[in-house]
């Protein structure tokens, strides 16, 4: 079955711990994207990535990181988590970057950060 | 101002009625308009894209553009109980880049 794959699902953790969300997709897709969403203000894209090894900023870049070492991994870093960066975060792929196909979403991860 | 800005709701309709979600956007450079379908607990699921101008009609669902007024809508007919969920749109800017609105909540009663 064709999917996009988020772990862990819920995470509850303190600020300025390290973590790690991570999104897999099994249909050799090109394109990757992270998006958080928060009530009133819709879902905010934070990084995409066009292919391996290339990534760049959406609009909420701040206090993340992510690599794109394989095709399939696009993992979300929040290096030293705040209180603020609680939400609900989206992982998305299509086949490839710059074409109008639809986006495939992963069912979410909700973060909370104390 | 935000590149779209979406009516918030929450909708709540009785089955059968025509439901009408609409979207403003601010750069008239857009040329693609998209509206995502998100059920509780599940991430978005792409409903309908059209480009430029006029409307477009899949089933049920007619989506429109007025670049004119910078305003995009979807339509809803016959509405179902199963059409209850958040309706998102959504703009993508060379197809990398998408500035989603904030969507608005519709509750489709039997």
């Amino acid at each position: 079955e064709a999917q996009v794959t988020q772990n862990p699902r819920y995470l509850i953790t303190v600020t300025g711990k390290k973590l790690t969300v991570t999104c897999s997709q099994n249909m050799n897709h090109e394109y990757m994207s992270w998006y958080r969403q928060d009530p009133g203000l819709g879902l905010r894209q934070i990084y995409y990535s066009m292919n391996v090894e290339v990534t760049d900023k959406g609009d909420v870049p701040e206090g993340y990181k992510v690599s794109r070492k394989e095709k399939r991994n696009f993992p979300l870093i929040l290096e030293s988590p705040s209180p603020n960066q609680t939400s609900l975060y989206f992982c998305a792929s299509k086949r490839e970057q710059g074409r109008d196909q639809p986006q495939h979403f992963g069912d979410g991860t909700r973060l909370s950060i104390l | 101002q935000k590149e779209v800005e979406q009516d918030p709701g929450p909708l709540s309709v009785p089955e059968g009625a025509i439901v009408s979600l609409n979207c403003t956007y601010s750069n008239s450079a857009f040329q693609y308009f998209m509206w995502y379908r998100q059920y509780s607990r599940k991430g978005p699921e792409l409903l309908m894209y059209t480009y430029s101008s006029g409307n477009k009609e899949d089933g049920r669902f007619t989506a429109q553009v007025d670049k004119s007024s910078k305003y995009i809508s979807l339509f809803i007919r016959d509405s179902q109980p199963s059409d209850s969920a958040t309706y998102l749109c959504a703009i993508p800017y060379n197809f990398n880049k998408f500035y989603f609105g904030s969507g608005t909540k519709l509750n489709v009663k039997p």
